[in-house]
């Protein structure tokens, strides 16, 4: 099976930061690496599809770029209702989720 | 527009039995493939099974294996989930959701969830 590894698992950051998360495989997974954001008490949303591939009508300062095994979101100034949960998802082989990342508020 | 609701949770005995279903409107249901994954109260998201769009194929993550089986009635737009030998550990949100293969599989659209609480 392949593992999923997201770091940090929290982070604290201020309106207007550039926040960066990462997520490592345990073997290759090519760009098969998706990202989503679930808000409190809401379902997942769709950000970054194919390791930098922005969902449709995700707001720009949403980025994701990496290959292989290493990855990283990026988001470039942080507004209020970025403050989530994300979490990286392999699909290469069958379907590994990453433990979370959560962004809170500093 | 597309909708997925999900159905059929509620509270079971271990070792008990449930079906989830998932009933999808707003897209040519026949042409995608689907996924159930669960998160527990307060913990993160984990994958617990797909289906391809004709049935062909199917995948489940292995502490499900042998317990869950999920099917499709394309002719009816409705995805299930049969849970069987149920455990405490599958207690969770189950969603429902539609995978999008454009450069490689994605999950594009979920449900709001069903859940399935395991207790005696």
């Amino acid at each position: 099976d392949i593992q999923m590894t997201q770091s940090p698992s929290s982070l604290s950051a201020s309106v207007g930061d550039r926040v960066i998360i990462t997520c490592r495989a345990s073997q290759t997974i090519t760009s098969s690496l998706n990202w989503y954001q679930q808000r409190p008490g809401k379902v997942p949303r769709l950000l970054i599809y194919a390791a930098s591939s922005l969902q449709s009508g995700v707001p720009s300062r949403f980025s994701g770029s990496g290959s292989g095994t290493d990855f990283t979101l990026t988001i470039s100034s942080l507004q209020p209702e970025d403050f989530a949960t994300y979490y990286c998802q392999q699909t290469y082989r069958s379907i590994t989720f990453g433990q979370g990342t959560r962004l809170e508020i500093k | 527009h597309v909708q997925l609701v999900e159905s059929g949770g509620g509270l079971v005995k271990p070792g008990g039995s449930l079906r989830l279903s998932c009933a999808a409107s707003g897209f040519s249901f026949s042409d995608y493939y689907m996924t159930w994954i669960r998160q527990a109260p307060g913990k993160g998201l984990e994958y617990v099974a797909y289906i391809s769009s004709s049935s062909t194929y199917t995948d489940y993550t292995d502490s499900v294996k042998g317990r869950f089986t999920t099917f499709r009635d394309n002719a009816e737009k409705s995805l299930f989930l049969e849970m069987n030998s149920l455990r405490a550990e599958d207690t969770a949100v189950y969603y429902c959701a539609r995978m999008l293969h454009l450069s490689s599989w994605s999950v594009d659209f979920w449900g709001q969830g069903t859940l399935v609480t395991v207790s005696s």
